[in-house]
């Protein structure tokens, strides 16, 4: 069964550019997650989508990120204008949630590694 | 207070040896626990589930202390490819919603 797919695996951009990541979760998941890792702060969610719908976006830094879920297949998410401060590793993640069940793990794409220079 | 904590290590141990990972988390609603783990350069993987009464998956044993806050994780005859980073992750919804909160992780070099 194919995982979550994220793509570029790798992003390498000037400053003030415009970086789209895109990530196919994994068929029949219902919600989504974005998270950013770094060294200094670890893995942090940035935001996050059940059923398509965004749920929680208080992760997200500023009004330079921005992320979009138009169907259950696929989400992207937006740095513009991007700056090196943004250079981390993204994540994708997705999960079948059912109410009233607890313990739902999520599984995670292999990453996008984005460089700002 | 961090949401959840973890001691960074590095944790250096001999093949064979046993090592115990341990995580605190500071929201006292949290109903769903995990261990993941992360090899250098990779996404993080699900390792097990934490149940209350505690649980065992092959040479990895989970243990979870409600009144203390405290997740452990115990690796027995730890193996050079255990050598990982060991992700404490608790849910703050009570796990429906899916929302996770990492753990900034424990490192794991198991040496010949």
């Amino acid at each position: 069964d194919a995982g979550v797919i994220q793509s570029p695996r790798h992003e390498v951009t000037e400053m003030g550019q415009e970086v789209t990541l895109r990530c196919k979760p994994i068929s029949g998941h219902n919600s989504l997650f974005w998270y950013r890792q770094t060294m200094m702060r670890g893995l942090e969610l940035l935001i996050y989508f059940n059923n398509n719908v965004p749920i929680d976006d208080s992760g997200m830094p500023e009004d330079r990120f921005s992320a979009k879920m138009p169907n259950a297949s696929f989400s992207t998410l937006k740095i513009q204008p991007s700056e090196p401060r943004d250079s981390a590793v993204y994540f994708c993640a997705s999960s079948l949630i059912v109410t009233g069940i607890s313990n739902q793990p999520q599984h995670f794409g292999d990453g996008t590694r984005l460089s700002i220079l | 207070r961090k949401e959840v904590e973890q001691d960074p290590g590095p944790f250096n141990v001999p093949e064979g040896a046993t090592v115990a990972f341990n995580c605190t988390y500071s929201n006292s609603a949290s109903q769903s626990f995990f261990w993941y783990r992360q090899d250098c350069r990779k996404e993080p993987k699900l390792l097990m589930s934490v149940y209350s009464s505690g649980n065992e998956d092959g040479r990895f044993t989970a243990q979870l202390n409600r009144a203390s806050q405290y997740i452990s994780l115990l690796i027995r005859d730890s193996k050079l490819s255990d050598s990982a980073t060991y992700l404490c992750v608790v849910a703050t919804d009570g796990g429906s919603q899916g929302n996770l909160i990492f753990g900034k992780g424990t490192k794991l070099s198991v040496k010949p």
